[in-house]
């Protein structure tokens, strides 16, 4: 079957670097994405990987390594409004988005 | 209005009741689909419209009926719900259903619960 994981919640200091993990197991692959979920609102796009390495924007980066199904968000210089939920997705070989459950990222002052 | 817009933003209704929610995308995209978020767990892709035809649908129960007028309104009609399909319905669109990048937009979804 298809598997997207990534921890359930994680807690991070306000100006601190924090990592979201996210590795997956799917049916091909084309494309993986993170997108931000704030609570009551719909998710917001931030960040598409293809190819292995690096992607950064902003204080927002995203890494990719094909071999080890395997892709991490960085936040740098948190702030209060980084508290959301992250949510990791792979397109399979259907171009069909396989979904993570989400990490709900809690910041403290 | 721009990006993806739903109503209602919330509903409540009966098992024995028909409802309909409503999506539109003013964004031009071909692509749109409908997802259900369950609390803490991945979001369930529904189904998937592209230039209005349908080319997805994940095994949903046929109380939930889907209609695509035109490239930019989609419709989730909805009959004898069961208290179990109480969730979040999110709409989204995006450029193509297929092709490399093509990140989805999404509303800001239906609350729905069923009683």
């Amino acid at each position: 079957g298809q598997n997207i994981d990534q921890p359930t919640e994680m807690t991070a200091t306000e100006g601190a670097i924090v990592q979201i993990n996210c590795t997956y197991q799917t049916s091909g692959f084309n494309g993986l994405f993170w997108y931000q979920q704030h609570a009551g609102e719909a998710p917001t796009f931030l960040s598409y990987n293809v190819l292995d390495g690096l992607e950064e924007k902003g204080r927002f980066s995203s890494f990719l390594s094909r071999s080890k199904g395997y892709s991490y968000l960085l936040l740098k210089e948190l702030q209060m409004k980084d508290s959301a939920s992250y949510l990791c997705a792979v397109r399979d070989s259907n171009y069909q988005l396989i979904w993570g459950a989400g990490t709900k990222l809690i910041i403290k002052p | 209005e721009t990006g993806v817009t739903q109503t209602p933003r919330h509903l409540v209704m009966g098992m024995t009741n028909k409802k309909s929610l409503k999506c539109e995308q003013h964004l031009g995209h071909n692509a749109m689909y409908w997802y259900k978020q369950s609390a803490k767990k991945p979001l369930e892709l529904m189904f998937v419209y592209s230039l209005e035809e349908r080319v997805e649908n994940n095994s949903v129960p046929s109380r939930f009926s889907p209609e695509c007028p035109n490239s930019s309104h989609l419709f989730l009609h909805l009959h004898t719900l069961q208290p179990e399909d109480s969730a979040l319905y999110l709409c989204a669109s995006s450029q193509d259903s297929e092709g490399q990048g093509n990140e989805q937009f999404f509303g800001p979804g239906t609350r729905l619960t069923v009683l």
